[in-house]
């Protein structure tokens, strides 16, 4: 099946910096999709984002697709953006094939 | 727009008893995933419908467990003789008809003794 690598897997910021979270994945895909994961355990969406770049406030994300990878930026980040952020496709089909994750810790 | 339910939120059982769940997706959506989370992973794809219909099975999906829409609107996922390997969280995917963005619901956290 569809390798999905997520790195780093633990990061540490301080309130205010910026961070860039990679995802590589092992076959073309029709779906990308990015989440972060609350304390709670709920998955909420960030990004959907096969292909290209959208921004949406301090976040934004790009895919480039022919090289099979996704990047999420995330700056002047907030305590509140603290927890696991996703990365998660679907080769074919609709089944997601998610990562490990990479757990965010912003301190104050 | 409500977004998708999942009922309960959390269920601890003995070993051996059946437990069964339940997701209502977002309103018109014909897709919906189970999906299950362990500690410390990403979730993992179980089963997949489309409308009733149930199109794609995980092989993690064992006899005991079984998934059902029976009218193409909310779904249960039954397991039955639980076993301590089965405590992880349950989470349950809709997705609308014009494109194949996943939401998740908040997802059952399964507790077995």
């Amino acid at each position: 099946g569809i390798q999905v690598e997520q790195s780093p897997p633990d990061l540490i910021l301080q309130e205010g910096a910026n961070s860039t979270l990679r995802c590589n994945f092992s076959d073309s895909v029709n779906n990308l999709q990015w989440f972060h994961q609350n304390p709670w355990g709920q998955l909420i969406n960030l990004f959907y984002i096969p292909s290209g770049t959208k921004q949406n406030g301090r976040l934004s994300a790009t895919t480039v697709a022919t090289e099979r990878y996704s990047l999420l930026y995330i700056s002047s980040s907030q305590t509140t953006d603290s927890g696991v952020y996703f990365c998660a496709v679907a080769p074919s089909g609709y089944a997601l094939n998610f990562g490990k994750g990479t757990s965010l810790l912003v301190t104050p | 727009d409500t977004g998708v339910s999942q009922d309960p939120r959390h269920k601890i059982t003995k070993r051996g008893q059946n437990v069964t769940f339940r997701c209502d997706p977002i309103s018109e959506h014909n897709r919906l995933y189970w999906y299950r989370q362990t500690l410390g992973q990403g979730p993992e794809f179980l089963t997949y419908f489309q409308n009733e219909a149930q199109l794609e099975k995980s092989r993690l999906l064992s006899d005991r467990f079984s998934a059902e829409r029976p009218k193409g609107s909310f779904s249960t996922l039954e397991i039955q003789r639980t076993e301590q390997g089965d405590s992880a969280m349950y989470l349950c995917a809709s997705s609308p008809p014009r494109g194949p963005e996943q939401f998740f619901g908040p997802g059952t956290r399964l507790t077995v003794l």
